[in-house]
């Protein structure tokens, strides 16, 4: 059973490139979270997706930062245009159709460094 | 300040002992969920304590949560070497959809 996977796991871009970060999801889930978490910090939400649908993106900054989850593929969180600040680790997270109350189940993150 | 604090932020202790973690949040909760996280690595769910429970037993581990003064504690019982992370609580706030609101962590050391 291959649990949510994510690539790549180290990412290093030059200011004003773009980084791409993917995530399969657990089998069997479909919906998707995006977290990021900067050094010494907790996560911090971004946004939540089902497959073809944005379902909360209260947590992405209002621009250079999008994500999708296709009808086929991986989720994509895209960032454009990468600045310092946003050298974090990526984390994405996957879970059934929320039902009350369950656990979320994370990859093992993208660490993105911006030269 | 932020929905999710962990105190201590750090803890040492020896293999063999007992760790209490706590937790505190702001806001109505739908549940709270206590993470591990290993050093480079994604998290992992520990365990899972809806609002309506006051406590909560996996293995070594025994969560309790007071909605009344808004915490929880994660103790984990005989420590051992392997339980050496970052460990965070995390809210699923009333209202909030499914998305966590995480705290900032403590950093357990156990050492031989």
């Amino acid at each position: 059973n291959a649990g949510v996977m994510q690539n790549p796991r180290h990412l290093v871009r030059r200011r004003g490139q773009e980084a791409r970060l993917r995530c399969s999801p657990m089998k069997g889930h479909s919906h998707v979270y995006w977290y990021r978490q900067l050094p010494e910090e907790g996560l911090k939400f971004m946004v939540y997706l089902q497959k073809e649908n944005i379902i909360d993106e209260s947590g992405m900054p209002k621009e250079r930062f999008s994500a999708e989850f296709p009808k086929e593929g991986p989720s994509i969180l895209r960032i454009q245009q990468v600045v310092r600040g946003d050298s974090a680790a990526y984390f994405c997270a996957s879970s059934p159709p929320p039902q009350g109350n369950q656990p979320q189940h994370f990859g093992d993150g993208t660490r993105l460094s911006i030269l | 300040s932020q929905q999710g604090e962990e105190d201590p932020q750090a803890l040492s202790i020896q293999e063999g002992e007992n760790a209490t973690m706590n937790c505190s949040y702001k806001t109505s909760i739908n549940n709270l969920q206590w993470y591990r996280q290993n050093s480079g690595r994604g998290l992992v769910h520990l365990i899972l304590i809806r609002s309506n429970e006051r406590e909560k037993h996996s293995g070594r581990l025994r969560v309790t949560l007071d909605t009344s003064k808004k915490s929880s504690s994660l103790l984990i019982t005989a420590s051992r070497a392997a339980d050496t992370a970052s460990y965070f609580c995390a809210t699923g706030v009333t209202g909030g959809g499914n998305k966590l609101t995480f705290g900032t962590g403590t950093q357990l050391k156990v050492e031989l």
